[in-house]
């Protein structure tokens, strides 16, 4: 079984505050991503990274920021909490092996703004 | 454009029946992933497929891809209850370090 945690599993939260979703690995992967998922729907990535100090964003626009300072830990911030951030919040890591890259995922975060 | 579409989004079956889904994607890949997600769970990885004509089974389920054709399907065979998920394809485009994730079928087996 994967090792790969996020906190805090739910949250409920008014409008303007500022809020950091936490995520940590303890399978020493390089790779790590955020992606929201709303309920039902497919998943968008919002920002991955492949190491200590690498950010990317990704392909869904997002009012949010990471940081990568130790590899087992890749914290998501919102700095300005809206409505339209209501979501479920998925955390994952990868690993190469055997030509692929399966990542893993935590048991994610589900956000509710009001 | 990066697309990757799953067909069909919604699939209620009976137990003991087969039925295929199937992932299109836009450019061509090596590299595709099923997943599986639960209710209210995370998601888990199913199958890796890394060369076209790759085939990989798991019990009822078995994962097959043809970069020709930039598919891969997903066949269930004799459905049972605990196949009872959403199901996700994903493509990786190792050339820009990009994977999109298709929209997920849904899938009920009923007794």
């Amino acid at each position: 079984e994967a090792d790969i945690y996020q906190t805090p599993r739910y949250l409920v939260i008014g409008t303007g505050k500022k809020i950091t979703l936490e995520c940590s690995q303890t399978m020493g992967h390089d790779k790590m991503y955020w992606y929201q998922q709303d309920p039902g729907m497919e998943l968008h990535l919002i920002h991955y990274s492949y190491g200590v100090n690498s950010t990317e964003k990704g392909d869904l626009s997002s009012e949010s920021t990471v940081s990568r300072i130790r590899t087992e830990h890749f914290p998501l911030t919102l700095e300005s909490a809206r409505p339209s951030h209501t979501s479920q919040y998925l955390c994952a890591s990868s690993y190469p092996s055997g030509g692929g890259e399966t990542q893993y995922f935590g048991p994610g975060t589900r956000l509710l703004v009001l | 454009e990066l697309k990757v579409e799953q067909n069909p989004l919604f699939l209620s079956m009976q137990e003991g029946k087969n039925y295929t889904i199937y992932c299109n994607y836009s450019t061509t890949s090596d590299r595709l992933y099923w997943y599986r997600q639960d209710p209210g769970k995370s998601l888990e990885s199913l199958f890796v497929l890394l060369s076209n004509g790759a085939v990989k089974q798991e019990g009822r389920l078995m994962a097959s891809l043809d970069t020709k054709a930039r598919l891969s399907t997903l066949h269930i065979t004799a459905a049972v209850h605990d196949l009872s998920a959403t199901y996700f394809c994903a493509v990786e485009w190792s050339g820009i370090n990009d994977m999109r994730f298709g929209a997920g079928t849904r899938l009920t087996v009923k007794p």
